[in-house]
């Protein structure tokens, strides 16, 4: 089954940039959606389509998406950044259609 | 405005079963697909199943043979049957609205969540 590796944790400094991972086997040929978890809530859609932003999420959420590994880039990341990330791609050959990263915990510093 | 209200877990011995349901407002679920997506506590998420909106049904290998999704469009509202429950089953079960083109979908719209607990 097809698999997204994510690293556990990335710790930013408020005002830097975050840049998480998600390692796949081609990914860049998978359209790859990100999801922002906090403790408690669901998840939410953060960037879809490798780049799109859904409405009223903040530019400084972007994507992309080349080769072997997608990248969620938070700019000048806030307090309220910190959360878990998790990535996603839809996979027909996999015993789960929607396949999700293991998930990154952000922590601002 | 969308949204989704899942409701029926709890806790029940292992080998029982279990309906959960989503109620959905806003859209009208035999429009979209929509999936069923758990997270067992402290770990990450895992799709479970999905009805399209033409009624053709997917299921995880984890799941499949066990677990039944179906909808009712009068009451706007997806189910999940799960039976012959076990331990790793517990999880947080999330209902979602999926959206996207085909071999891109995502999950625009997910509700808050019922927690099913298998133990004895």
């Amino acid at each position: 089954s097809y698999v997204l590796t994510q690293p556990p944790s990335v710790s930013v400094a408020p005002g830097q940039t975050a840049r998480i991972t998600c390692g796949g086997d081609n990914i860049g040929s998978k359209s790859v959606h990100w999801y922002q978890q906090k403790p408690g809530p669901a998840p939410v859609l953060v960037v879809f389509d490798d780049s799109e932003r859904p409405s009223g999420i903040p530019e400084r959420f972007s994507g992309s998406n080349s080769g072997d590994t997608a990248t969620l880039t938070i700019s000048r990341v806030e307090a309220g950044d910190e959360a878990d990330y998790f990535c996603q791609v839809w996979d027909s050959s996999s015993d789960h259609l929607f396949v999700f990263g293991t998930g990154t915990k952000v922590t601002v510093l | 405005e969308v949204q989704l209200v899942e409701a029926g877990g709890g806790l029940i011995q292992p080998g029982g079963s279990l309906r959960l349901s989503c109620t959905a407002s806003g859209f009208t679920v035999s429009s979209d697909h929509m999936s069923w997506v758990r997270q067992p506590p402290g770990k990450g998420l895992e799709w479970v199943s999905v009805i399209h909106s033409g009624g053709s049904t997917y299921y995880a290998d984890s799941v499949k043979g066990r677990f039944t999704i179906s909808r009712d469009k009068s009451k706007s509202t997806v189910y999940l049957q799960m039976s012959n429950l076990r331990a790793e089953d517990t999880a947080m079960y999330y209902c979602a609205r999926e959206l996207g083109a085909t071999g891109g979908e995502y999950f625009q719209t997910w509700g808050q969540g019922t927690v099913v607990t298998v133990s004895s």
